[in-house]
């Protein structure tokens, strides 16, 4: 059983650009969450991914969007970047989103907004 | 809304020692209610969560944590600390009204284990 993998592991933007992270679940789960972590703060909840169809957001601005495909796998895209957006952001799947589940959670994309 | 609130950014305690973190939430509705490890250049890992029946709950590792309603509190110990207990520590909860299983993390604690 894989778990959850996250890429790239590192990156580099500057401010404006536009950024795309890519999120594999754990095999046989179909619900996807999005977190952003800025530095020595805890996780922050950015949206949910269930059945491909988004279920849930944070208070984050429409800059930052999702996908989730047939395969659950997703994508966090974040348009016009800023400076406060660099953070580590992390991907943790569950086998159907319920509030009781256990997350499972990948090593995270640093992403470093110059 | 909920909130965590975690006591203590940075905790010290020398090896063999009890471990004693500390939570505090806010919940209009009974909570769920987890602790989360993190270690240096890795996603977290569930410790252990409390949903409903016992209150004390057993986790990895040797950790365990007692759900108090009446203080709001989710406090997590471990009898003896161990090296590789460093790490740092999140205390979360989950937003029932919002559907999903959305996490409410509090802002951490490091907890460093000293010889």
């Amino acid at each position: 059983e894989t778990g959850v993998t996250q890429s790239p592991t590192h990156l580099i933007k500057t401010r404006g650009q536009q950024v795309t992270l890519r999120c594999s679940s754990q095999s046989g789960h179909n619900t996807v969450s999005w977190y952003q972590q800025a530095l020595g703060q805890g996780p922050q909840f950015i949206f949910q991914y269930y059945r491909e169809e988004e279920n849930g957001r944070g208070n984050f601005p429409p800059r930052f969007s999702g996908l989730q495909f047939p395969n659950y796998s997703s994508e966090l895209n974040v348009n016009a970047l800023e400076l406060d957006d660099s953070a580590l952001y992390l991907c943790a799947s569950s086998s159907t989103g319920g509030a009781y589940e256990k997350l499972f959670f990948g090593s995270g994309t640093q992403l470093s907004v110059l | 809304a909920q909130s965590v609130t975690q006591l203590g950014s940075h905790v010290s305690v020398s090896e063999g020692a009890l471990v004693l973190l500390r939570c505090n939430y806010s919940s209009s509705v009974p909570p769920y209610l987890f602790w989360y490890v993190q270690y240096p250049n890795q996603g977290l890992q569930l410790l252990l969560k409390y949903t409903t029946g016992a209150t004390l709950v057993k986790g990895i590792n040797g950790f365990e944590a007692e759900f108090k309603k009446s203080e709001t509190s989710f406090h997590l110990t471990k009898p003896s600390a161990h090296m590789s207990d460093a790490a740092e520590y999140f205390c979360a909860v989950s937003d029932l009204a919002g559907g999903g299983n959305k996490l409410t993390f509090g802002t951490g604690t490091q907890l460093k284990v000293e010889l």
